[in-house]
């Protein structure tokens, strides 16, 4: 799988939106974008993922660029509880494993 | 669906003991997985079954560890004898397939802590 980047460390107002972006220059043509999150003594939460086109669900957008190099995503309005390690994972749609590598993440802190 | 469920979710032994962590995987769901986080490695994938089937066990760190799923429902990761160095949260999840896109999510158990005293 292509590695990713991501800052260390966020902060973020509450009620703001967060944007947590995500390097991935190296990612190849079949690979998605995945976040996931974990909540403090929490395991791992499914976020959002995707190939090219912008998503967004009941959680979360994501932002691919068009050279798919790297991406965002946006909280639109953070609270308390959204404050986790945010992880940015690429991997590709095969048949080899259905791995995910989990790098440092965003510890993203949401401030009253 | 209750969601994945591992037990204990706390185990607390001494070096040289037997542990056996469980988990139960989301009904339908034909992938497990068993991860192991420590703060210096993170997030690290053991090994993973695919309808009951271990696929890939490179992850596990040495003979000490062993993993089983006699059954769609049930996956056990065995450490036998235990050391301080496996202290951990020792995560479980499922997925339902492999192809990419909604159906390879994988949902994760809520964990076990395991020290080794």
């Amino acid at each position: 799988d292509a590695k990713t980047t991501q800052p260390p460390s966020m902060d973020c107002a509450e009620g703001r939106a967060a944007n947590l972006p995500c390097n991935h220059s190296t990612i190849s043509g079949n690979e998605y974008v995945y976040w996931y999150r974990q909540i403090h003594s929490q395991g791992p939460q499914y976020i959002i993922h995707g190939l090219k086109n912008n998503e967004t669900n009941e959680m979360a957008s994501l932002i691919i660029t068009e050279d798919r190099k790297s991406s965002t995503l946006i909280l639109p309005h953070a609270t308390l509880r959204d404050t986790a390690v945010y992880y940015c994972i690429v991997r590709a749609n095969n048949n080899a494993g259905n791995m995910l590598t989990f790098g440092g993440g965003t510890r993203l802190m949401v401030k009253p | 669906d209750a969601g994945v469920i591992q037990s204990p979710r706390h185990e607390v032994t001494e070096m040289g003991q037997e542990v056996t962590l469980r988990c139960k995987p989301i009904s339908g769901h034909d992938y497990l997985f068993w991860y192991r986080q420590t703060m210096m490695r993170g997030l690290e994938l053991l090994i993973y079954f695919n309808n009951n089937v271990p696929i890939d066990d490179s992850g596990m760190p040495e003979d000490r560890f062993s993993a089983k799923m006699p059954n769609a429902s049930f996956s056990t990761l065995k450490i036998q004898p235990s050391e301080p160095r496996d202290s951990a949260v020792y995560f479980c999840a499922s997925s339902l397939g492999l192809a990419g896109g909604v159906t390879d999510t994988q949902y994760f158990g809520p964990g076990t802590r395991l020290t080794v005293l």
